[in-house]
């Protein structure tokens, strides 16, 4: 089975601090994902990544950045955060397709990350 | 724009009854997927069942099944025998090559089972 690690259930943070949101999975996929998760928004996806040091803004970036120096490893990193940030948040994973299409390829999801910042 | 919707909140019925989640979704495309994914209060997200827009048969797992109407842009999840372990959020997705590959999802409806 595809486990993917998120390094914390519960984080508090402060205003301003600088956030660092860890994800690891161990089945070799090519693609990982942040989403955020939100009573009545459902998920929106923040980042994902392709490959190794490659990143795509999903559709709601502004206020974070990604890292993905390793295959197995993606971070999430809120420079600033700010109160209008805490959430849950989701890492997934999933298979390269063949071809360079990955859309029918399902999601492998973490835990997720309850953040809050006070 | 590509939208997925699913019109109940939050849902609940009687053990061993089966329940019908509903989703609609709106696109130009004709070639896509889709999916309906299930969060446990325990939260780790997983895959439910999945299908294919070409393919004419509805997709089953097991007490699982999908009413895909491809023409209503329809694709509602039953769940047979309802069991208390049944009781998640469930969302439904819907994911095209036009989109870059990304997965949109709907907002999710709450089912409780009781017992």
């Amino acid at each position: 089975d595809v486990k993917v690690t998120q390094s914390s259930r519960y984080l508090v943070k402060r205003t301003g601090e600088k956030v660092f949101l860890e994800c690891v999975q161990d089945m070799d996929h090519e693609n990982m994902f942040w989403y955020r998760q939100d009573p009545g928004l459902g998920l929106r996806l923040i980042y994902f990544s392709y490959d190794v040091k490659m990143k795509e803004k999903g559709d709601i970036p502004e206020g974070y950045s990604v890292s993905r120096e390793k295959k197995e490893r993606f971070s999430l990193i809120l420079e600033s955060a700010s109160t209008n940030q805490t959430s849950m948040y989701l890492c997934a994973s999933s298979l390269l397709i063949t071809g360079g299409r990955s859309y029918n390829s399902p999601l492998h999801f973490g835990n997720g990350t309850r953040l809050t910042v006070t | 724009a590509q939208t997925v919707t699913q019109s109940q909140p939050e849902m609940s019925v009687q053990e061993a009854e089966t329940v019908t989640l509903s989703c609609t979704y709106d696109t130009s495309e004709n070639n896509y997927y889709l999916f309906w994914y299930k969060q446990p209060p325990s939260r780790q997200m997983i895959l439910v069942i999945r299908q294919e827009a070409y393919k004419q048969q509805n997709a089953t797992e097991n007490r699982f099944s999908v009413n895909f109407q491809k023409a209503a842009k329809s694709f509602s999840l039953k769940i047979s025998d309802s069991q208390l372990g049944d009781t998640a959020m469930y969302f439904c997705a819907f994911a095209t090559r036009n989109r870059d590959d990304k997965i949109i999802f709907g907002k999710g409806t709450r089912l409780h089972i009781l017992p």
